[in-house]
Protein backbone atom coordinates (compact mmCIF):
# COMPACT_ATOMS: atom_id res chain seq x y z
CA UNK A 1 0.00 0.00 0.00
CA UNK A 2 1.74 3.37 -1.09
CA UNK A 3 -0.42 5.31 1.44
CA UNK A 4 -3.18 8.05 1.26
CA UNK A 5 -3.07 9.11 -2.66
CA UNK A 6 -5.73 12.26 -3.33
CA UNK A 7 -6.72 13.10 -7.21
CA UNK A 8 -6.12 15.60 -8.55
CA UNK A 9 -3.61 17.53 -6.72
CA UNK A 10 -4.64 20.86 -8.32
CA UNK A 11 -7.60 21.85 -9.56
CA UNK A 12 -8.41 25.29 -11.24
CA UNK A 13 -12.06 26.02 -11.88
CA UNK A 14 -13.93 28.66 -12.86
CA UNK A 15 -16.54 30.23 -10.20
CA UNK A 16 -19.85 28.84 -10.47
CA UNK A 17 -18.92 25.51 -11.31
CA UNK A 18 -18.76 22.55 -9.53
CA UNK A 19 -15.56 20.38 -8.67
CA UNK A 20 -14.84 16.96 -6.95
CA UNK A 21 -12.11 15.21 -5.40
CA UNK A 22 -11.41 12.27 -4.83
CA UNK A 23 -9.72 10.10 -2.14
CA UNK A 24 -8.14 6.43 -1.93
CA UNK A 25 -7.50 5.64 1.46
CA UNK A 26 -4.89 3.07 3.17
CA UNK A 27 -7.12 0.19 2.40
CA UNK A 28 -6.76 -1.32 6.12
CA UNK A 29 -8.21 2.15 7.11
CA UNK A 30 -11.94 2.09 8.61
CA UNK A 31 -11.99 5.64 9.42
CA UNK A 32 -11.94 8.71 6.01
CA UNK A 33 -11.60 12.41 7.09
CA UNK A 34 -11.80 15.18 5.28
CA UNK A 35 -9.72 18.29 6.42
CA UNK A 36 -9.22 21.93 4.60
CA UNK A 37 -6.51 24.11 5.02
CA UNK A 38 -6.13 27.94 3.76
CA UNK A 39 -2.94 29.87 3.88
CA UNK A 40 -1.35 30.02 7.20
CA UNK A 41 -3.53 28.17 9.26
CA UNK A 42 -3.86 24.27 10.47
CA UNK A 43 -6.45 21.93 8.92
CA UNK A 44 -9.83 22.30 9.65
CA UNK A 45 -12.26 19.55 9.72
CA UNK A 46 -14.77 19.16 7.48
CA UNK A 47 -15.99 15.50 8.06
CA UNK A 48 -15.73 12.02 8.55
CA UNK A 49 -16.58 8.30 7.90
CA UNK A 50 -16.27 4.94 9.52
CA UNK A 51 -16.30 2.54 6.64
CA UNK A 52 -19.26 4.04 4.66
CA UNK A 53 -21.27 5.74 6.90
CA UNK A 54 -20.61 9.42 7.16
CA UNK A 55 -20.83 10.27 11.24
CA UNK A 56 -20.26 13.85 11.23
CA UNK A 57 -20.74 16.70 8.89
CA UNK A 58 -21.97 19.18 10.95
CA UNK A 59 -18.60 20.97 10.35
CA UNK A 60 -18.85 20.95 6.08
CA UNK A 61 -19.25 24.28 5.62
CA UNK A 62 -22.18 25.07 3.80
CA UNK A 63 -24.55 22.74 1.63
CA UNK A 64 -22.35 23.09 -1.21
CA UNK A 65 -20.30 20.67 0.17
CA UNK A 66 -21.54 16.69 -0.12
CA UNK A 67 -19.08 14.09 0.46
CA UNK A 68 -19.37 10.35 0.12
CA UNK A 69 -18.12 7.07 0.69
CA UNK A 70 -20.59 4.37 -1.66
CA UNK A 71 -18.68 1.22 -0.63
CA UNK A 72 -16.27 2.22 2.25
CA UNK A 73 -13.37 2.80 0.13
CA UNK A 74 -12.56 5.42 -1.89
CA UNK A 75 -14.40 9.03 -1.01
CA UNK A 76 -15.23 11.98 -3.13
CA UNK A 77 -15.91 15.23 -2.09
CA UNK A 78 -17.99 17.97 -4.30
CA UNK A 79 -18.25 21.35 -4.46
CA UNK A 80 -21.01 23.09 -5.65
CA UNK A 81 -21.07 26.44 -7.68
CA UNK A 82 -17.72 26.99 -6.07
CA UNK A 83 -17.10 30.61 -4.53
CA UNK A 84 -13.58 32.29 -5.03
CA UNK A 85 -13.54 32.14 -0.63
CA UNK A 86 -13.50 28.04 -1.27
CA UNK A 87 -9.69 27.78 -2.76
CA UNK A 88 -7.71 26.21 -0.13
CA UNK A 89 -6.21 23.13 -0.01
CA UNK A 90 -8.06 20.12 0.72
CA UNK A 91 -6.68 17.14 2.35
CA UNK A 92 -8.11 13.38 3.06
CA UNK A 93 -6.87 11.19 5.81
CA UNK A 94 -7.47 7.63 6.97
CA UNK A 95 -6.52 5.85 10.17
CA UNK A 96 -8.40 3.20 12.12
CA UNK A 97 -11.08 3.43 14.43
CA UNK A 98 -9.96 3.91 18.09
CA UNK A 99 -8.61 6.56 20.30
CA UNK A 100 -5.37 7.57 19.86
CA UNK A 101 -4.64 5.94 16.25
CA UNK A 102 -2.70 8.83 14.09
CA UNK A 103 -4.42 9.88 11.10
CA UNK A 104 -2.29 9.62 7.71
CA UNK A 105 -2.93 11.90 5.14
CA UNK A 106 -2.55 12.49 1.48
CA UNK A 107 -0.46 15.05 -0.64
CA UNK A 108 -3.86 17.29 -1.08
CA UNK A 109 -5.59 18.56 -3.50
CA UNK A 110 -5.02 22.60 -4.20
CA UNK A 111 -8.24 23.86 -5.05
CA UNK A 112 -7.45 27.19 -6.86
CA UNK A 113 -11.42 29.22 -7.96
CA UNK A 114 -10.90 32.20 -10.78
CA UNK B 1 -13.73 21.46 23.68
CA UNK B 2 -10.74 19.86 22.87
CA UNK B 3 -7.98 22.80 21.22
CA UNK B 4 -4.45 23.32 20.87
CA UNK B 5 -2.28 26.30 20.95
CA UNK B 6 0.63 26.58 19.14
CA UNK B 7 2.64 30.43 20.36
CA UNK B 8 5.04 31.32 17.95
CA UNK B 9 3.68 31.49 14.46
CA UNK B 10 7.23 31.70 12.93
CA UNK B 11 10.26 30.60 14.49
CA UNK B 12 14.36 30.96 13.33
CA UNK B 13 17.18 28.60 14.60
CA UNK B 14 20.67 28.37 13.42
CA UNK B 15 21.55 25.07 11.73
CA UNK B 16 22.97 23.28 14.99
CA UNK B 17 20.91 24.96 17.55
CA UNK B 18 18.30 24.16 20.09
CA UNK B 19 15.05 23.67 18.38
CA UNK B 20 11.49 24.23 20.72
CA UNK B 21 7.97 24.71 19.50
CA UNK B 22 5.56 24.94 21.85
CA UNK B 23 2.20 23.45 22.19
CA UNK B 24 -0.57 23.78 25.05
CA UNK B 25 -3.37 21.70 24.99
CA UNK B 26 -6.79 22.53 26.44
CA UNK B 27 -9.15 19.13 26.82
CA UNK B 28 -11.68 18.23 29.92
CA UNK B 29 -10.13 14.79 29.33
CA UNK B 30 -6.96 13.17 28.90
CA UNK B 31 -5.89 14.12 25.58
CA UNK B 32 -4.53 12.16 22.68
CA UNK B 33 -1.56 14.40 21.59
CA UNK B 34 -0.04 14.67 17.97
CA UNK B 35 2.81 16.25 16.18
CA UNK B 36 2.97 16.40 12.36
CA UNK B 37 5.43 18.34 9.91
CA UNK B 38 4.43 20.01 6.74
CA UNK B 39 6.42 20.15 3.52
CA UNK B 40 5.19 22.90 0.77
CA UNK B 41 2.54 21.57 -1.31
CA UNK B 42 3.03 17.93 0.94
CA UNK B 43 0.62 16.56 3.14
CA UNK B 44 0.90 16.07 6.91
CA UNK B 45 3.68 13.58 8.33
CA UNK B 46 3.01 11.90 11.72
CA UNK B 47 6.42 13.05 13.63
CA UNK B 48 5.11 11.61 17.11
CA UNK B 49 1.95 11.09 19.08
CA UNK B 50 1.60 10.58 22.94
CA UNK B 51 0.21 7.32 23.91
CA UNK B 52 0.33 7.70 27.92
CA UNK B 53 2.92 4.94 28.27
CA UNK B 54 5.31 7.36 29.08
CA UNK B 55 5.72 11.63 29.06
CA UNK B 56 8.60 11.48 26.93
CA UNK B 57 8.06 10.54 23.28
CA UNK B 58 10.77 10.37 21.02
CA UNK B 59 9.79 10.41 17.26
CA UNK B 60 11.39 10.38 13.53
CA UNK B 61 13.89 12.88 12.43
CA UNK B 62 15.31 13.03 15.89
CA UNK B 63 12.30 15.21 17.42
CA UNK B 64 10.75 14.49 20.83
CA UNK B 65 8.39 15.52 23.06
CA UNK B 66 7.30 15.97 26.45
CA UNK B 67 3.78 15.75 28.00
CA UNK B 68 3.48 17.47 31.26
CA UNK B 69 -0.20 17.30 32.10
CA UNK B 70 0.53 20.21 35.39
CA UNK B 71 1.47 22.95 32.38
CA UNK B 72 -0.58 21.50 29.53
CA UNK B 73 2.01 21.25 27.29
CA UNK B 74 3.04 19.21 24.86
CA UNK B 75 6.36 20.97 23.44
CA UNK B 76 8.65 19.24 20.49
CA UNK B 77 11.99 19.54 20.67
CA UNK B 78 15.32 18.46 18.54
CA UNK B 79 18.87 18.94 20.20
CA UNK B 80 20.29 20.15 16.98
CA UNK B 81 18.68 21.60 13.81
CA UNK B 82 19.53 21.19 10.34
CA UNK B 83 18.35 22.03 6.96
CA UNK B 84 15.81 20.03 6.17
CA UNK B 85 14.09 20.40 9.30
CA UNK B 86 12.97 23.40 7.36
CA UNK B 87 8.97 22.61 7.28
CA UNK B 88 5.00 23.29 9.04
CA UNK B 89 4.74 22.51 12.36
CA UNK B 90 1.45 21.17 14.09
CA UNK B 91 0.09 19.93 17.47
CA UNK B 92 -2.75 17.87 17.37
CA UNK B 93 -5.50 17.05 20.02
CA UNK B 94 -8.05 14.16 19.48
CA UNK B 95 -11.24 13.40 21.36
CA UNK B 96 -11.20 10.06 22.84
CA UNK B 97 -13.09 8.39 20.47
CA UNK B 98 -10.83 9.78 17.66
CA UNK B 99 -12.98 10.80 15.17
CA UNK B 100 -12.07 14.56 14.74
CA UNK B 101 -8.38 15.70 15.27
CA UNK B 102 -8.00 19.56 16.25
CA UNK B 103 -4.94 21.07 14.68
CA UNK B 104 -3.05 24.15 15.88
CA UNK B 105 -2.24 27.00 13.35
CA UNK B 106 0.97 25.61 12.62
CA UNK B 107 4.72 26.98 13.46
CA UNK B 108 6.86 27.78 10.02
CA UNK B 109 10.26 26.49 11.50
CA UNK B 110 13.01 28.19 9.28
CA UNK B 111 16.75 27.00 9.67
CA UNK B 112 19.31 29.70 8.90
CA UNK B 113 22.84 28.06 7.99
Amino acid sequence: DTGVSQDPRHKITKRGQNVTFRCDPISEHNRLYWYRQTLGQGPEFLTYFQNEAQLEKSRLLSDRFSAERPKGSFSTLEIQRTEQGDSAMYLCASSFSGANTEAFFGQGTRLTVV
Amino acid sequence: AQSVTQLGSHVSVSEGALVLLRCNYSSSVPPYLFWYVQYPNQGLQLLLKYTSAATLVKGINGFEAEFKKSETSFHLTKPSAHMSDAAEYFCAVSQSTGNQFYFGTGTSLTVIP
